[in-house]
């Protein structure tokens, strides 16, 4: 297991245009969260899952913003008619319950928005 | 005013100093984590706090649970220590959001 993977890397798109980022944790962390982090800004909490279920949503969580973990293993974070507002690094982490043990982050999606 | 506030926010040292950096919390939490962040986004978890003391090799962090503060020292700093420092909460059971709140960091550079 090398940890968690996120894709892509980087995205570019045009305002307007939907963008789909995807999560794959650790295998064995049953908790995975997705967090937005702006320039000079520490990381703001999006969405976490427990297992297949979403438990909690951040009010940054806008209507164009939905989030899934259909199996409860791989994540897909999807932004509909993207704002150049939007333009962030999108960070996955996961962990194992109960206490966030082994609390591991991907290295990010960059996306911007122009 | 956030909920965790970090100190200092940019640091220049040189090769061999100690390094403290700090942070403070304004909410219960059931963890605080020391975070690493490169450029380029990588962000890797340095230890999770919820008392007393933790070292790893050069790096030690310390909470006070009842001053709501925690502090992350280098010892023996190395250029390859240049990073951000995150301080991240994980409030406490039934306090709210089960995600992390993030500091803003503090932009560490080490000068050879």
């Amino acid at each position: 297991d090398t940890g968690v993977s996120q894709n892509p890397r980087h995205k570019i798109t045009k305002r307007g245009q939907n963008v789909t980022f995807r999560c794959d944790p650790i295998s064995e962390h049953n908790r995975l969260y997705w967090y937005r982090q702006t320039l000079g800004q520490g990381p703001e909490f999006l969405t976490y899952f427990q297992n297949e279920a979403q438990l909690e949503k951040s009010r940054l969580l806008s209507d164009r913003f939905s989030a899934e973990r259909p199996k409860g293993s791989f994540s897909t974070l999807e932004i509909q008619r993207t704002e150049q507002g939007d333009s962030a690094m999108y960070l996955c982490a996961s962990s194992m319950t109960p206490r966030g043990y082994g609390y591991t982050f991907g290295s990010g999606t960059r996306l911007t928005v122009v | 005013k956030n909920e965790v506030e970090q100190s200092p926010q940019n640091l220049t040292a040189q090769e061999g100093e100690f390094i403290t950096i700090n942070c403070s919390y304004s909410v219960g939490i059931s963890a605080l984590h020391w975070l690493q962040q490169h450029p380029g986004g990588g962000i890797v978890s340095l230890f999770m706090l919820s008392s007393g003391k933790k070292k790893h090799g050069r790096l030690i962090a310390t909470i006070n649970i009842q001053e709501k503060h925690s502090s992350l020292h280098i010892t023996a700093s190395h250029p390859r220590d240049s990073a951000v420092y995150i301080c991240a909460v994980r409030s406490s059971p039934g306090g709210g959001a089960d995600g992390l709140t993030f500091g803003k960091g503090t932009h560490l550079i080490i000068q050879p």
